[in-house]
């Protein structure tokens, strides 16, 4: 298995202001995730961080507001740029390894925008 | 609209009794789903996952089972103690889950409640 690190682990920020979230994995592993959990909500994928290269983001997610980079096998960061009150939520690191396929999970960040 | 749907978002069971947690699903073209356990201020944890290939897998205490035709997948718990409290996700992946491509498509999730 792999574990996840992510930090902040929380944070509140004011409006109009950009958060950048850390993650660092143990080992390597063959893809890495950004998750976004609003309250009361499913998990919902962000984009997927690709190692020296552009993310590939999902439907309603631009990389001008959530800007991601993967320098290597083990670290991505996402940031959170100008920051409005509807981006509270809860900001999780994924990776997958090669070997079973499973997902794991970083402990997540909370992030509230006043 | 909801790929993979848990309709209950909750569920309290007595300690010693079996859980069942159930998730539907819409989309013909998955064939891997996985359970996650999620407790408050930490990440979801990789319980249990099944291939469309199967219509049962086991792990100790926890068993899920798929139906295809009916589009549904079940994680049952027995017997069911007080720390399997928690939030349970249900998600799905289509057959590029090993590959480049195949993301996890989860439910909304059931917390469950075991009381003593």
């Amino acid at each position: 298995s792999a574990v996840i690190s992510q930090k902040p682990s929380r944070d509140i920020c004011q409006r109009g202001t950009s958060l950048t979230i850390q993650c660092q994995v143990d080992s390597q592993v063959t893809m890495m995730f950004w998750y976004r959990q609003q309250p009361g909500q499913s998990l919902t994928l962000i984009a997927t961080a690709n190692q020296g290269s552009e993310a590939t983001y999902e439907s309603g997610f631009v990389i001008d507001k959530f800007p991601i980079s993967r320098p290597n096998l083990t670290f991505s960061t996402l940031t959170v740029s100008n920051m409005s009150p509807e981006d509270s939520s809860i900001y999780l690191c994924s990776g997958r390894t090669g070997v079973y396929n499973e997902q794991f999970f970083g402990p997540g960040t909370r992030l509230t925008v006043l | 609209d909801q790929q993979v749907k848990q309709n209950s978002p909750s569920l309290s069971v007595q300690e010693g009794r079996i859980s069942i947690l159930n998730c539907d699903y819409t989309n013909s073209m998955f064939d891997y789903f996985l359970w996650y356990k999620k407790y408050p201020a930490e990440g979801p944890t990789f319980l249990i996952s099944i291939s469309s290939i199967k219509d049962k897998n086991e792990d100790g205490r926890f068993t899920v089972f798929l139906n295809k035709s009916a589009k549904h997948l079940s994680l049952h718990i027995v017997p069911s103690q007080p720390g399997d409290s928690a939030v349970y996700f249900c998600a799905a992946s289509d057959r590029n889950y090993g590959g480049s491509q195949g993301n996890l498509i989860f439910g909304k999730g059931t917390k469950l409640s075991v009381k003593p």
